[in-house]
């Protein structure tokens, strides 16, 4: 079968730092994304990994490690605005389509 | 960058009734679009993969006479909820991979909150 797996819920504090893992099982894998959801709105794109290593795009870097079928996604500098669900995706399968994870709940506590 | 249009955001229809959803790629053509649903608290569940010019594909479980998908052109998907019932109240978000070289990113419409009395 094919899962992703990610804690459900992560608390962190304002300004601090915090790492939301995803360890995949598909068929086929082309690339590992992260998303964001707010409550009430739609996913909006944060990042993708093709490749081994770390991609930086201002306060968030993802992670990827194909070896290991893991990848994280970082946060720094956390704001409350970040308060949100994160899904890891990886785009796999046989129609090339996007296999979702179950999403991490982040809490930002002042 | 890339935008995938959708609308209405929000509707509230009586039991019995169908729902037509349209999803629209603004800048880029999409010859594939995805249709998920999301109950609250919830993952997204993919329920058709929309194929510009031919039949949907339909994920297992899915009614595909309750679910109709067209997509006519290569910039517009609409997803019916035909005979809509209150089990079938949810939140639905189409989504379109843009395909452009260099670009693995899929882009998500806004989302439409199905409320069915």
């Amino acid at each position: 079968g094919q899962s992703l797996e990610q804690p459900s819920e992560v608390t962190a504090v304002e300004g601090a730092i915090v790492q939301i893992n995803c360890t995949y099982q598909t068929s086929g894998f082309y690339g590992l994304s992260w998303y964001q959801q707010h409550d009430g709105g739609a996913p909006t794109f944060l990042s993708y990994n093709a490749l081994d290593g770390l991609e930086e795009t201002g306060r968030f870097s993802s992670f990827l490690s194909r070896s290991d079928s893991y990848g994280y996604l970082l946060l720094q500098e956390l704001q409350m605005k970040d308060s949100a669900s994160y899904f890891c995706a990886v785009r796999g399968g046989s129609n090339y389509q996007l296999i979702w994870g179950a999403g991490t709940k982040l809490i930002i506590k002042p | 960058g890339a935008v995938v249009s959708q609308h209405p955001s929000r509707v509230i229809c009586k039991s019995g009734t169908s729902v037509k959803i349209e999803c629209r790629s603004l800048d880029f053509q999409a010859t594939t679009m995805f249709w998920y649903r999301q109950f609250p608290k919830q993952s997204l569940m993919l329920m058709a993969t929309s194929n510009e010019g031919s039949k949907a594909t339909y994920e297992q479980g899915v009614e595909k006479d309750k679910f109709l998908i067209n997509h006519a052109s290569l910039t517009l998907s609409t997803l019916t909820v035909t005979s809509a019932h209150p089990e079938d109240s949810s939140f639905y978000i189409c989504s379109a991979f843009s395909g452009r070289a260099g670009e693995n990113i899929q882009y998500f419409g806004a989302g439409t909150r199905l409320s069915v009395l």
